[in-house]
């Protein structure tokens, strides 16, 4: 069964500092993973989405590594600022094939970028 | 966003009572998810569905039944709900399964069950 723990569960940080969110997942037959950003009473808006193949992806300041050997993810944000401020959730998809299973998700980080 | 909207947003009913949570989609996806938010859990697959009348059962689904008639609805109903029921719950969908494809979520539907 596929695991995702995502580390810290939270951080917080001064305005304009760069840093970088870990994902550790079990199994590392993925098919893809994908970062998601849930603001407080609100769902998921998906970041970026890395396929097995693809070693990072970037959109904007972020940018979102996949290393299946090791089986981590990590993200990473650039010059952050308070419009930053969520929660960050990693996502695992692994296709049984058998059907269309769904995206294991870790617990998120929750992040605050103090202005 | 891929249209996904979900009814009712907020909920509070009674133990022992059923309850249903739709979900409408407008991109003619063709597999929807449905799942629930907790502390210390993180989101977690209930039921998913791989096409009108398909579905199948995910990681919690004890307590839960889905039905899918259209393509564009998922609907979610605890028979009698009770107070473990009480959850954020989101609908998801996406096009397919290829890996370049991602799932897109609704804005949820928060449940209190008394």
């Amino acid at each position: 069964k596929q695991e995702v723990t995502q580390i810290p569960a939270a951080l917080s940080v001064p305005e304009g500092e760069n840093l970088v969110l870990n994902c550790s997942f079990t199994d590392s037959a993925i098919y893809n993973l994908q970062w998601f950003r849930q603001d407080p009473g609100k769902g998921l808006t998906s970041l970026l989405l890395i396929q097995s193949s693809q070693r990072e992806q970037t959109s904007g300041r972020l940018n979102a590594s996949l290393d299946k050997s090791s089986g981590r993810s990590t993200l990473y944000i650039a010059a952050s600022q308070p419009g930053d401020s969520a929660t960050y959730l990693c996502a695992a998809y692994v296709h049984s094939g058998g059907g269309a299973d769904g995206l294991t998700f870790g617990k998120g980080t929750h992040l605050i970028i103090q202005p | 966003d891929a249209g996904i909207t979900q009814s009712p947003r907020h909920k509070v009913t009674e133990t022992g009572t059923p309850v249903t949570l739709r979900c409408h989609q407008t991109e003619n996806h063709r597999y929807m998810y449905w799942y629930r938010q907790d502390p210390g859990h993180g989101l977690r697959l209930i039921h998913y569905s791989y096409g009108v009348k398909d579905t199948d059962k995910g990681e919690v689904s004890d307590g839960y039944s889905v039905s899918r008639s259209k393509t564009e609805d998922f609907l979610l109903t605890l028979e009698s709900a009770t107070s473990s029921q009480t959850s954020v719950y989101f609908c998801a969908s996406r096009d397919s399964l290829t890996s370049t494809d991602t799932q897109y979520f609704g804005p949820g539907t928060r449940l209190t069950v008394l």
